[in-house]
This record gives structure tokens, sequence and C-alpha cells, in this order.
């Protein structure tokens, strides 16, 4: 049972739009950083989003985040099927004095 | 472009030890806290460890306290990972990471510890 909730799985047409949700408590999300991160397949993990809504350089802005009280949510417009994938949130939790993530959440472009 | 590159990974037996080493560079690595993250095969990612920049602060998850040690050498720009009475369930793909961006973790290419009798 992860700390941060994620749904399993998501999916759309490509080119359209897909959000996912992570959702937490005032301990981690409310008070720190987030962070959205890629996994390809058989890859190491890959940072998109931090500090909720910002993009390291070479991302594409067709990511994008954003954060509201306890939880967090990533979007991804103009879906390809290079995006399929599998999308962590993550974060600090003050209480727990501990890194968390999400379960984890499949994106299927049909 | 930062890099991080993990080595020490391996098969190990139930109750053995093992070490992880992450080498850095392409950045201040003394100025980054830094973290161990794990995933088991089909499962996903488990933070381990984390310590920050200088060293003094160091945490770990419920499920590795008491039996994993992080440590840093920022002459050697090297993290460290000296793992104890290792349990199947620690059988993981080890991550090294870098805290670069306001919590957001730039991420090495991974070790893989498996412990199996």
């Amino acid at each position: 049972q992860s700390v941060l909730t994620q749904p399993p799985s998501v999916s759309a047409a490509p080119g359209q739009k897909v959000t996912i949700s992570c959702s937490g408590s005032t301990s981690n999300i409310g008070y720190n950083y987030v962070a959205w991160y890629q996994q390809l397949p058989g890859a190491a993990p890959k940072l998109l989003i931090y500090d909720s809504d910002n993009r390291p350089s070479g991302i594409p802005d067709r990511f994008s985040g954003s954060k509201s009280a306890v939880s967090a949510t990533l979007a991804i417009t103009g879906l390809q099927t290079g995006d399929e994938a599998d999308y962590y949130c993550g974060t600090w939790d003050s209480s727990l004095r501990a890194g968390v993530f999400g379960g984890g959440t499949k994106l299927t472009v049909l | 472009e930062e890099q991080l590159l993990e080595s020490g990974g391996g098969l190990v037996q139930p109750g053995g030890s093992l070490r992880l080493s992450c080498a850095a560079s392409e950045f201040s690595f003394s100025s980054h806290a830094m973290a161990w993250v794990r995933q088991a095969p089909g499962k996903g990612l488990e933070w381990v460890s984390g310590i920050s920049g200088s060293g003094e602060n160091r945490y770990y998850a419920d499920s590795v306290k008491g039996r994993f040690t992080i440590s840093r050498d920022n002459s050697k720009n090297t993290l460290v990972l000296q793992m104890t009475s290792l349990r199947v369930e620690d059988t993981a793909i080890y991550y090294c990471a870098s805290d670069q961006y306001r919590g957001g973790l730039v991420w090495g290419q991974g070790t893989l510890v498996t412990v199996s009798s």
C-alpha cells in the first residue's frame, strides 16, 4: 500500500489529453515539493516535473503538472505512442521522514 | 549533464551482505542530497534511504532500518549503500538518485541485487 495514491492505469487515443492524479496528505504533498517521473519499459525513471509544475530542460511542454492542497496532477497533451510508460509521483513525507512514491500509473495510448 | 553510475549488485544468499556504490560526475556532488530507490521485479518504486549533501543527516525506510547504512564521500563523489542481513524481499534493481531540482530526482541506470539461496 503506497503512501501516495495513483490510478493503476489510464488510456487515451493518440493526439488526445490524459491526466494522472496523485493523492496524499498534509505531511507529504501538502507541504513538500512534488515530482513526476516517466519510466519507459526496461529503462530507469526519468524526471518529468519538479516542484509541482516545473519542467527540466529538454522535457516537452506537452507535459505539465499542478498541485492543489494534498493532491497533484500530471497532464499530457498531444499523446504519442512513445508516451506509453509507467508514471510515478514522488515527494518527501515530513512525518515519516522518508521519501514516498505513488504506486505508479500505466499509460496506454490506444 | 549529471551522471550517476551504480555498481556492486549481484547474487547473495539470504542473511548475506552487499555494498553498492554510485559514482557521480558532471555536477557539484556535495551540494546535493542523494538517495537510493529500489524496484522489485514487476513492482513500483520504493524509496530506501537518503542523505544530505554534507552527510550529516541520514534517513531510512522502515523496511531497511537497522540493516542498511547510507554514506557518502564528497572527496570522491561517491555514494554508498551498505546492506546487511539481506532478505529475499530485498531483491530489486537499486537506483542511485540525486536531488537536482527542488525534490526532483535525477537517476542512474540501476544495479540488480538478487537475494536467493
